[in-house]
Formats: structure tokens, sequence, C-alpha cells
């Protein structure tokens, strides 16, 4: 079946730049994500994109995808406090948004 | 804006009891899902419902059931609530669209549920 995976954790300074990383194993993913949750909250969607692109930017979040060895990176530049939360990577390969497979997600802490 | 209302964030029960966890939109959506949120597990999908009396299982339904009466309202339900059974339950819907949809889906904020 399908399988994400990302790292549990990762710590960053105010200003710096932080990646997450995120590997999946279904070949036909049509969609990728990345989903952010704050504290006490509900998941919220951050960003998506198609499998035919390999790049996209939208102001201080870069999302790659490398097709070939099936790895998703988000970066945001210039990271916040305000950035710290969990980030979850999903696939799906219905656009109609069944079924979604998500990844452990990673907690960003972002220190001053 | 989409809203998913999750109705208890905090329940604490005990091991036997009956437990319903409701979950309202105000989108119109069709689907609906129920998920259960564990420490470096993820999410993992319980049940879905695309239609009013449809539900369909996901990856983990083992002592969970749910109803789907009304096409806004999405309930589980643990008929014998066990310790295994405690964590964080999220609720989402999305709509069923085709090449506009994205397919994000929609999250209510949580229910955290202890089983003691």
């Amino acid at each position: 079946g399908e399988d994400v995976e990302q790292s549990l954790f990762l710590s960053v300074r105010e200003g710096d730049s932080s990646v997450i990383n995120c590997t999946y194993t279904d070949s036909s993913s049509t969609y990728l994500y990345w989903y952010k949750q704050e504290p006490g909250a509900g998941l919220q969607l951050l960003t998506y994109i198609f499998s035919n692109m390999d790049m996209k930017q939208d102001q201080r979040l870069t999302v790659l995808l490398n097709k070939k060895d099936k790895h998703l990176s988000l970066r945001i530049a210039d990271t916040q406090t305000g950035d710290s939360a969990i980030y979850f990577c999903a696939e799906s390969t219905n656009n109609a948004g069944n079924m979604l497979t998500f990844g452990g997600g990673t907690r960003l802490m972002v220190k001053p | 804006d989409v809203k998913v209302t999750q109705s208890s964030r905090y329940l604490v029960k005990r091991t036997g009891e009956k437990v319903f966890l409701e979950c309202v939109q105000d989108m119109d959506h069709e689907n609906m899902f129920w998920y259960r949120q564990d420490p470096g597990l993820g999410l993992r999908l319980i049940y879905f419902s695309y239609d009013v009396k449809m539900k369909e299982k996901g990856d983990i339904p083992e002592g969970y059931s749910v109803s789907r009466e009304k096409k806004e309202r999405f309930s589980l339900i643990l008929e014998s609530a066990s310790t295994n059974q405690t964590s964080m339950y999220l609720c989402a819907s999305s709509f069923l669209g085709q090449t506009l949809d994205t397919g994000e889906l929609f999250f209510g904020e949580g229910s955290r549920l202890t089983v003691l």
C-alpha cells in the first residue's frame, strides 16, 4: 500500500530557512499536499502541487517535487516563530480527495 | 469560510462506555471523513462517507462505526471504548468535485478522547 514518511522533528532559528522533507511510495500519486497543524487546532491546507510539476512557489513557501525519487520538500524562507507547528505531507491519487495518505508529521520548532 | 465543527473538544470516558463523536460541516460537502491522530503515526483513516447513508471503511475501522443520516452530519461511534482508543479524533470534509477540485480536506479542530 501507499506509505508516506517524514522525519519527526526539525528545529531552526528565527530568520533561517526550514526544509521539511517527505518521501512517498505510490508512483501514481496525482496530487501532493502540505498541511499545517497549529497547537490545539485541526489541519489546514498550506499548499499543494500537481505531480506533473517539479516546483511551486508561494510567497515564503517553495515546494519541490522529485518524481523520480518520490521526494517532496517544503522550504519556508525567513522562518518565523508563528511557523512553529506540525507539518504533514499527504498524497492523493484521486483529485476528488477521497483518499489522502498522510505522513506522520514533522514538528517544526522555531527558536527566537 | 468553510466550517467543520466537532461537538466535543475533550472527553474522558471509562472502558466499556459507548462514545459518540459528532461532526457537522456547513459547506454542503459530499465527502466526510473520520481520522485518528497519534504521535508519529500521522493521520489514519477510520471511515469515510461520500453520501448520506453511505459509508466506507478506511485503514483502521475495527472498534468503530459511523452514521451519516444527514449530509451535513457524520458521527463516529465507539460501541465499547477501550484504552487503546485514547487519541485525537479529527473530522474532515471535502467536495466530490472533479477537475477544479484540488482534493483539499477541511478539518475540524479535533476531539481529544481519553479512555480510562
